[in-house]
């Protein structure tokens, strides 16, 4: 149903800076996280993958960090520019052999010249 | 040449009408998503086919009718169209990313009104 009582958080960054994304998922059984960017009026993009037995990956200007622990994903973008803009959206996988992405509530990130 | 299509990519009709998006993809995937995005932009997971074969079926009411007549089409039919089906519908496809995993490549989405 509707995301009831549930706001859009916001990220608003300085261009050239750093910006960091975080996420909490729900489910610890999952073993496979998607971030994605979604610009106004077009469909979620992919951005950058890892699996449960990474804590870290690597891409172009981008990182993802995973913490199974306390289920917390982040995501780094290096050298903000205003391209970036845009909201971000982690996913979550269940177990091996489901097909379902869970998507988290998204964060606006805001670029500010 | 794009790889998930949706149409139409507006759509505005009265409250009880019958209406149709169609989606499309020529990646070559075997499973289809359809998500609703709401207001505030939740994305939520509605429908999956797999190779024509239902396989996610969420708490939707049944006024929503999925429709998979092969691997590369995912169509969603929503009978008697109500306020609260306003949105935007999201096509998305299942393929193998860059780390060998399964990513979900998205469709531009299609807005409907329900007035």
């Amino acid at each position: 149903g509707e995301s009831v009582g549930l706001h859009l958080p916001t990220l608003s960054v300085q261009e050239g800076d750093n910006s960091i994304i975080n996420c909490a998922y729900s489910n610890s059984a999952s073993d496979y996280f998607i971030w994605y960017k979604q610009e106004s009026g077009k469909g979620p993009q992919f951005i950058i993958d890892i699996r449960s037995n990474m804590d870290k990956r690597q891409g172009q200007r981008v990182t993802v960090l995973l913490n199974k622990t306390v289920k917390h994903l982040s995501l780094q973008i290096a050298a903000t520019q205003p391209g970036d803009s845009a909201v971000y959206f982690c996913a979550e996988k269940g177990t091996s052999g489901t097909y379902k992405y869970i998507f988290g509530t998204g964060t606006r990130l805001k670029v500010l010249a | 040449d794009t790889a998930v299509s949706q149409t139409p990519k507006y759509l505005v009709t009265q409250m009880g009408n019958d209406k149709s998006i169609k989606c499309e993809q020529n990646l070559g995937h075997d499973t289809m998503y359809w998500y609703k995005q709401d207001s505030k932009k939740f994305l939520k997971i509605m429908f999956s086919y797999n190779n024509k074969e239902l396989i996610i079926n969420e708490t939707v009411p049944n006024r929503f009718s999925p429709k998979s007549p092969d691997k590369a089409h995912l169509n969603l039919h929503i009978n008697s169209l109500e306020l609260g089906d306003s949105a935007v519908y999201f096509c998305a496809s299942r393929g193998t990313g860059a780390s060998g995993a399964n990513v979900l490549t998205f469709g531009a989405g299609s807005r409907l009104t329900v007035l």
